[in-house]
């Protein structure tokens, strides 16, 4: 079956940056481009960019361009979501989704304090 | 960017009760609406995409309707399972946009 497992919670300093990865399994990786969504109490679910896992190209939403990068491993079926310069309000629920038409599956969530 | 106002933000119901849920788009989106179930602690689970195809499992209870710019979604008779938070999703147009979630509450 279709799986997406995210990496653990992370806690972080103001300023650093967090690495997330989202291991895929139970389809054809590179047939399904790979989004990345995050929840906040205050701001609820915002759509962060995609990655076409098979060539890597991807689109970023501009309220985190510059701030976003999503790469891929075909090796691994992995796709990665980095943020730099975090500050308190990118403490969210980080979740990884598959695109077939809208967003059919997700992983679990990854947790990012920053404190 | 295309904004989602999703309507009521919470309503209490009972069990048995039809409930719906309604989304606006700020601009067209054709076909490119899904709705989305969240329980607490979870990730969201579809249960609708494009506008009224139902996700395989979810019951048939569940329906969406809708074109362009105002969509809904119907819960036929709420079941106890079904007290969640509920979001649309467009997809039609970059950056996708949420709505901004309804919470079902038991009356």
């Amino acid at each position: 079956q279709v799986r997406l497992v995210q990496s653990g919670a992370e806690v972080k300093k103001p300023g650093a940056s967090v690495k997330i990865s989202c291991r895929a399994s139970g389809y054809t990786f590179n047939y399904y481009y790979l989004h990345w969504v995050r929840q906040t109490p205050g701001q609820g679910l915002e759509w962060m960019g995609m990655i076409g896992p098979g060539d890597g190209s991807t689109t970023y939403s501009q309220t985190f361009q510059g701030r976003v990068t999503l790469t891929t491993d075909t090796s691994t079926s992995a796709v990665f979501m980095e943020l730099n310069s975090l500050t308190s309000e990118d403490t969210a629920v980080y979740y990884c989704a598959r695109q077939f038409w809208s967003l059919d599956y997700w992983g679990q969530g990854t947790l990012v304090t920053v404190s | 960017d295309i904004q989602m106002t999703q309507s009521p933000s919470s309503l209490s119901a009972s069990v048995g009760d039809r409930v719906t849920i309604t989304c606006r788009a700020s601009q067209g989106i054709r076909q490119d609406l899904g709705w989305y179930q969240q329980q607490p602690g979870k990730a969201p689970k579809r249960l609708i995409y494009a506008i009224s195809t139902l996700e395989g499992g979810v019951p048939s209870r569940f329906s969406g309707s809708g074109s362009e710019t105002e969509f809904t979604l119907t819960i036929s008779s709420l079941r106890p399972e079904d007290f969640a938070t509920y979001f649309c999703l467009q997809y039609g147009l970059s950056p996708w946009t949420f709505g901004q979630g309804t919470k079902v509450e038991i009356k």
